[in-house]
């Protein structure tokens, strides 16, 4: 069964702070992999895209890395603001299929 | 990048009533579009996936006469929860694959009194 698992369910920080979120898959084949940050009460919005040969891509404060060999990807947030709080989502889209995977999501939350 | 318009991102019905939702792709064309669920604190579960010109594909477990899907246009999709019940009341969102990729609607709050 295709899964995307995401830790740790839930983090809290200090802001101005680094932090690193978790994403393993074992979608196959694999076609890309997105980093959606939602705050609540919105929709998704979309902070990378990695496809297989991407390793490492950046927006922002936000830096996601991709290791397809191990199946892995890694969200890391910099010099964290308050405004970070928020849901981030990774999902996983297959080769050939227009539907998405979804990981479960890491609730994230900066206190000042 | 893409945006999908998703429209209302509020609304409080009586139960029995139906309430619509529109999801509109502004700067592309849509063939599909999905939709999508989520209770609180919780992941978006997938609905159904919504085609243009033709019957939406529902999810297991959907009930698609509950939520009837219209995909009448390359740019809008409507999602009508019917009869709606207060076990109904969530958060729905709609998404579009874009020319960036899966962009997502703003989301609509349903609360069924």
């Amino acid at each position: 069964k295709n899964q995307v698992e995401q830790s740790p369910q839930s983090l809290i920080i200090l802001e101005g702070k680094n932090c690193t979120l978790q994403c393993n898959y074992t979608v196959s084949p694999f076609s890309n992999l997105r980093w959606y940050k939602q705050d609540t009460g919105r929709g998704p919005v979309s902070l990378t895209i990695m496809t297989f040969s991407e390793n490492t891509k950046s927006n922002g404060r936000y830096t996601a890395t991709l290791d397809a060999d191990t199946k892995q990807s890694s969200l890391h947030i910099t010099a964290s603001q308050l405004s970070d709080s928020a849901s981030y989502i990774c999902v996983v889209s297959l080769r050939g299929s227009y539907i998405p995977t979804f990981g479960r999501g890491t609730s994230l939350i900066v206190h000042p | 990048g893409a945006v999908v318009s998703q429209h209302p991102s509020r609304v409080i019905c009586k139960s029995g009533t139906s309430v619509k939702i529109e999801c509109r792709s502004l700067d592309f064309q849509a063939t599909t579009m999905f939709w999508y669920r989520q209770f609180p604190k919780k992941s978006l579960m997938l609905m159904a996936t919504s085609n243009e010109g033709s019957k939406a594909t529902y999810e297991q477990g959907v009930e698609k006469d509950k939520f009837l899907i219209n995909h009448a246009s390359l740019t809008l999709s409507t999602l009508t929860v019917t009869s709606a019940h207060p076990e109904d009341s969530s958060f729905y969102i709609c998404s579009a694959m874009g020319w960036d990729g899966y962009t997502f609607g703003s989301g609509t709050r349903l609360t069924v009194v």
